[in-house]
């Protein structure tokens, strides 16, 4: 069967630290997006991907990116940690923009 | 920013009862999807209605679009424990009726089915 997979699934780091989270998927969606869940504030929207090469930014893009090098990986990039990006972090893919999108099942990155 | 909002923020029901959550937003819509999260897991897609549908069906969810209140209703009709998550609405919506390719998530209602 198809899925999106996230890891780590739990991480712990220091303030001003580089954190890549990875995302990969087995759909072949060209649609990857990343989320951030936070009490109080739902998910938010980081960055996004249309395909190969294309990346955008979300709701809440500064401090993150993301490079898509292939169909099936979306990887993100916290470039220097920060404690305000402690949060749980959501991939999800979609066949097309706007239509239902599958979800991992997060990461939960503790920043110290 | 939050194009949907989930009313109430929780919900605490016994099993067997009727659940209903509502949805509000603010700008014109392309579709509006209702997902379901339970705790320690990602979202998971439950039903999409476009703008142009009044009600949609699915299993023991039913859920209605009101596009010139801007609201959607799910309801989750002989609830069990296994319904207890947090459920949010998602919009699609360029605010002129076309798709802006992305999705916008309120923040949820968490529900409580008590066995």
């Amino acid at each position: 069967d198809a899925e999106i997979t996230q890891s780590p699934r739990h991480k712990i780091t220091e303030t001003g630290r580089q954190v890549t989270l990875a995302c990969h998927q087995t759909w072949n969606h060209n649609n990857m997006f990343w989320y951030r869940q936070d009490l109080g504030h739902g998910l938010r929207l980081i960055h996004y991907s249309y395909g190969v090469q294309d990346t955008n930014k979300g709701e809440v893009s500064d401090g993150y990116s993301v490079s898509r090098s292939n169909t099936e990986d979306l990887p993100l990039t916290l470039e220097s940690a920060a404690s305000s990006q402690t949060s749980v972090y959501f991939c999800a893919s979609s066949a097309q923009g706007g239509q239902p999108q599958h979800f991992g099942d997060g990461t939960r990155l503790s920043i110290l | 920013s939050q194009q949907g909002e989930e009313d109430p923020q929780a919900l605490s029901i016994q099993e067997g009862e009727n659940a209903t959550m509502n949805c509000s937003y603010k700008t014109s819509i392309n579709n509006l999807q209702w997902y379901r999260q339970n705790s320690g897991r990602g979202l998971v897609h439950l039903i999409l209605i476009r703008s142009n549908e009044r009600e949609k069906h699915s299993g023991r969810l039913r859920v209605t679009l009101d596009t010139s209140k801007k609201s959607s209703s799910l309801l989750i009709t002989a609830s069990r424990a296994a319904d207890t998550a947090s459920y949010f609405c998602a919009t699609d919506g360029d605010g002129s009726g076309g798709s802006n390719y992305k999705l916008t998530f309120g923040k949820g209602t968490l529900l409580t089915v008590n066995p």
